[in-house]
């Protein structure tokens, strides 16, 4: 596998239901990002990790979860998500750098429906 | 703090004819920008990026950008469109946990 990798790639899930998504990168980087994309609106940053420390939390609510075991792997756990949330959610990886600019790269985004 | 705007929603155009969508950012020093596509039910491609020296960047695709400090704008574009551009075009400012994404452009391609 090469790039950012995503599972699953669509899910289901009902209000109380207790799920997660999965993102994998095979780049080397240390930096990880979860997006929100909601239809008609920019991406929102949802959370950022770097060398495995939580770095950012843009005001989520606590419904969702993020998890990152080490500098390739991050998770984001879902419960009593409201159907609002649904929308695709994007992982990316970038190799950050002190004082010099990094780009991110994108996974292929998991689809949730919220029922 | 800085912003993306990309002022056209959705545009199209027809198969071989020249292609450009503009992006406006708003920042304060010498931005870093960049420009995704994404397919529908994809993640987003980087298509080039700028952050420094020539103001003119080359990308995949057969698509360019240009860097105009004076106008703040970074506009991609392409010589002749292929029925395969249809897609989102995302102009972004920034890097690392300031990124910032404009709203997108939508291409559909005429045949």
């Amino acid at each position: 596998e090469t790039g950012v990798t995503q599972t699953p790639r669509h899910l289901v899930m009902g209000m109380t239901n207790k799920k997660s998504l999965k993102c994998e990168q095979h780049l080397g980087h240390n930096a990880m990002y979860w997006y929100k994309q909601s239809a008609k609106k920019p991406l929102e940053l949802m959370f950022v990790y770097n060398f495995k420390e939580q770095t950012e939390n843009n005001s989520v609510p606590s419904r969702f979860s993020p998890e990152c075991p080490n500098s390739s792997h991050l998770f984001l756990h879902l419960h009593t998500l409201q159907p609002e949330d649904s929308a695709l959610y994007l992982c990316a990886s970038s190799q950050d750098r002190d004082f010099a600019p990094d780009t991110q790269y994108f996974g292929p985004g998991t689809r949730l429906t919220v029922l | 703090a800085q912003s993306v705007t990309q002022p056209d929603i959705h545009i199209t155009v027809s198969e071989g004819a020249s292609l450009e969508l503009r992006c406006n950012y708003s920042y304060g020093a010498t931005p870093y920008l960049f420009w995704y596509v994404q397919s529908p039910g994809q993640g987003l491609q980087l298509l080039l990026k700028y952050f420094s020296g020539d103001t003119l960047v080359q990308g995949i695709k057969g698509f360019e950008a240009e860097f105009k400090r004076s106008q703040s704008s970074f506009n991609l574009r392409k010589p002749s469109v292929h029925w395969s551009d249809a897609a989102e075009y995302f102009c972004a400012v920034g890097g690392g946990n300031d990124m910032r994404f404009g709203a997108g452009t939508r291409l559909t391609v005429k045949p």
